[in-house]
């Protein structure tokens, strides 16, 4: 069973399309979970992290359902910077990020 | 704004021969990683070094790898006898704390090929 699933996509939407992105994780013992964005070839580099009680940055917002072990990503008004991959991630007990292979967004004019 | 950096930004290398990638973290961090990327795969955590040890390691990190810290500010990683199937993006991390929430920060890596 994979630790973290994502959704590969890729999704394809206009600019500013809302588009929504979800994650599921294996281990319940899961401590911390994150959204970092990788654009092609590149490090990733942190979007935001996510709290039990939802968060939100700016046009982004996160959510965690500890219950069901899901995670999600809202982007509202897309911009064709965000063209990118999502990569959902997971800290279980010790010092390692679990990743998720990514959902690929692509933003068009 | 403070960064990871790490050279080289690609290294060729033959089977067998050994390569050392190098990484700075961010200054005041204590904590630091090195994870790696298969190309069209997904980033696999490979290590984490802490007070000038090893805390955790994956089963990817076998006995041709070695991570050091050899000064105050550079962290290495080391892979022995390249193979193959080591071809792949290394991305070095660091982080400030431990546990929840340990945000981590990643350099813009090294592309590994092994001819």
């Amino acid at each position: 069973r994979k630790e973290v699933e994502q959704d590969p996509g890729p999704f394809n939407v206009p600019e500013g399309a809302t588009v929504a992105f979800n994650c599921t994780y294996s281990n319940s013992a899961s401590q911390s979970f994150f959204w970092y964005r990788q654009d092609c070839r590149k490090e990733p580099k942190l979007l935001m992290s996510v709290y039990s009680s939802g968060n939100e940055d700016g046009r982004f917002t996160a959510q965690l359902n500890r219950a069901s072990q899901y995670i999600s990503l809202l982007i509202r008004d897309s911009k064709l910077s965000d063209s990118a991959t999502y990569l959902c991630v997971v800290n279980q007990a010790g010092t390692a990020l679990i990743f998720g292979k990514g959902t690929t967004l692509s933003v068009s004019s | 704004e403070p960064e990871v950096t790490q050279t080289p930004s690609h290294q060729v290398t033959q089977m067998g021969q050994e390569v050392i990638l190098r990484c700075v973290p961010i200054s005041n961090h204590l904590y630091f990683y090195w994870y790696r990327q298969i190309l069209g795969q997904k980033v696999e955590f490979l290590v984490s070094f802490y007070n000038n040890e090893i805390s955790e390691k994956s089963e990817i990190f076998d006995d041709q790898f070695s991570v050091e810290r050899p000064d105050g500010s550079n962290f290495t990683l080391k892979i022995r006898s390249t193979k193959l199937e080591d071809s792949a993006m290394y991305f070095c991390a660091s982080s400030g704390v431990r546990g929840a929430y340990n945000e981590q920060f990643f350099g813009p890596g090294t592309r590994l090929t092994v001819l």
